[in-house]
């Protein structure tokens, strides 16, 4: 079964200390991948998406993920983090299989940026 | 350019009644798919609609149903609802929901049932 897994439920850190929020998949071929950020009673915010091309991708608010394909993962980073940056990170896969419009999502991270 | 609207943004029902969401997506946009979000079971893909035809569909009841308009606004129904149907309900348009569009997401209406 085509999966997403984001291992930690929480990632605490300390503001201005690098971060990273961790994610797995297992899907066939190679997938679309994105991260998106919720902040409390919002939607979900479009970060960054990985296509093909250069495995470091680059995205809003300083974000950047990197992609591995042996590992099967796509960790979201950020060099040095933000107290604004507190909030629930979700990563998502959108398999290329034919007849699939639809996009799988992790369980989410909550980062904690503490001040 | 506006993003996606999702009306109404709170709604509280009782157990047995329905009730109708309705969302917006940006202009231009024509694929747009309906996720719940509880916190026991995270994101959960509803359903998605192109050109006014459901194009996938994802493990829930038929009390669940959704349309699409000729000018891409869709409407989310839920029938005879349960208390378990309380949730945040996110719509998320794109161009096209193939190749390498990107969702971008409505704020959410959140259903109480009580």
């Amino acid at each position: 079964a085509q999966s997403v897994a984001q291992p930690e439920d929480q990632v605490n850190v300390a503001e201005g200390n690098p971060l990273t929020v961790k994610c797995t998949y297992s899907v066939s071929g190679n997938p679309y991948l994105f991260w998106y950020v919720q902040y409390p009673n919002r939607g979900l915010q479009f970060l960054l998406k990985y296509i093909t091309g250069d495995n470091l991708v680059k995205g809003s608010y300083g974000f950047e993920a990197e992609f591995n394909k042996s590992q099967t993962s796509f960790h979201l980073k950020k060099p040095s983090a933000l107290v604004s940056d507190s909030a629930l990170y979700f990563c998502a896969v959108r398999p290329l299989t034919s007849g699939t419009y639809k996009y799988i999502f992790g369980t989410g991270t909550r980062l904690k940026v503490l001040a | 350019k506006a993003g996606v609207t999702q009306t109404p943004r709170y709604l509280i029902k009782t157990r047995g009644q329905q009730v109708t969401l309705s969302c917006s997506p940006i202009s231009g946009h024509r694929s747009v798919s309906w996720y719940q979000q509880t916190p026991g079971q995270g994101l959960q893909f509803l359903f998605e609609y192109f050109s006014e035809t459901q194009r996938n569909k994802g493990n829930f009841p038929g009390r669940f149903s959704g349309r699409q308009f000729s000018n891409s606004r869709s409407e989310m129904n839920v029938s005879t609802l349960e208390l378990g149907d309380s949730a945040l309900y996110l719509c998320a348009s794109s161009l096209s929901g193939v190749g390498t569009d990107t969702q971008y997401f409505g704020p959410g209406t959140r259903l109480t049932v009580l």
